[in-house]
């Protein structure tokens, strides 16, 4: 299956800091990347869509200016978490969707998750 | 209302039992459905999809009511290793498949 990998897999920062996140789709090219958050014991939540070269489009609720995304290549999108606080602490995945037309296009190929601890 | 609702759970069942599990979605514009696993803190995983006419994987069913908008997945034969959260899935297609997930439900199979 598609492999979309994560980095870093783990971080625990100071309150104020910022945190990026890497989202990267390693054997295939991804029109589409999505970045979810998941508390404890709840459902995922999609928190943005980023198509490359494009503006991220934001689900209701969640600050555009506090969660950059940045969705530079068909194979990489960054999520940065700015002046993080420890409300922010959860777990953030992305998953990487397929080129249109491409054999992956319907599916979502989920990264391993980044664990975020703001302290 | 949550888009999509599950049972949470827990569903303690020992080692060859049969176990169900529903799930219920509120936006009848969905246009299609997955159940996902996820194991303690760790990512996702696609179960399989979810097709009117049922379908089944090995010891997997999968069953979608859209007049219901009701779905359900039959574990047969439960394993050890069958432990885990089920996560059903709804998908909104609108350019991108946009994925909204139930809470889950959490499956804990014992010997």
């Amino acid at each position: 299956g598609a492999v979309v990998s994560q980095h870093p897999s783990w971080v625990i920062c100071k309150s104020g800091t910022s945190v990026k996140i890497e989202c990267r789709s390693l054997d295939f090219q991804a029109t589409t990347m999505f970045w979810y958050r998941q508390f404890p014991k709840q459902s995922l939540m999609l928190m943005a869509t980023s198509n490359e070269g494009s503006k991220a489009t934001y689900e209701q609720g969640v600050e555009k200016d506090k969660f950059l995304i940045n969705h530079a290549s068909l194979t990489l999108s960054t999520l940065t978490v700015t002046s993080a606080h420890p409300e922010d602490s959860s777990f953030y995945i992305c998953s990487a969707q397929g080129l249109a037309g491409g054999p992956r296009q319907e599916t979502q190929y989920f990264g391993p998750g980044t664990r975020l601890l703001v302290l | 209302r949550k888009e999509v609702e599950q049972d949470p759970g827990p569903f303690n069942v020992p080692e060859g039992a049969t176990v169900a599990f529903n799930c219920t979605y509120s936006n009848s514009a969905s246009q299609s459905f997955f159940w996902y696993r996820q194991d303690c803190r760790k990512e996702p995983k696609l179960l399989m999809s979810v097709y009117s006419s049922g379908n089944e994987d090995g010891r997997f069913t999968a069953q979608l009511n859209r007049a219901s908008q009701y779905i359900s997945l039959l574990i047969r034969d439960s394993k050890l290793s069958d432990s885990a959260t089920y996560l059903c899935v709804g998908s909104f297609s609108g350019g991108y498949n946009k994925l909204i997930f139930g809470a889950g439900t959490r499956l804990a199979v014992h010997p």
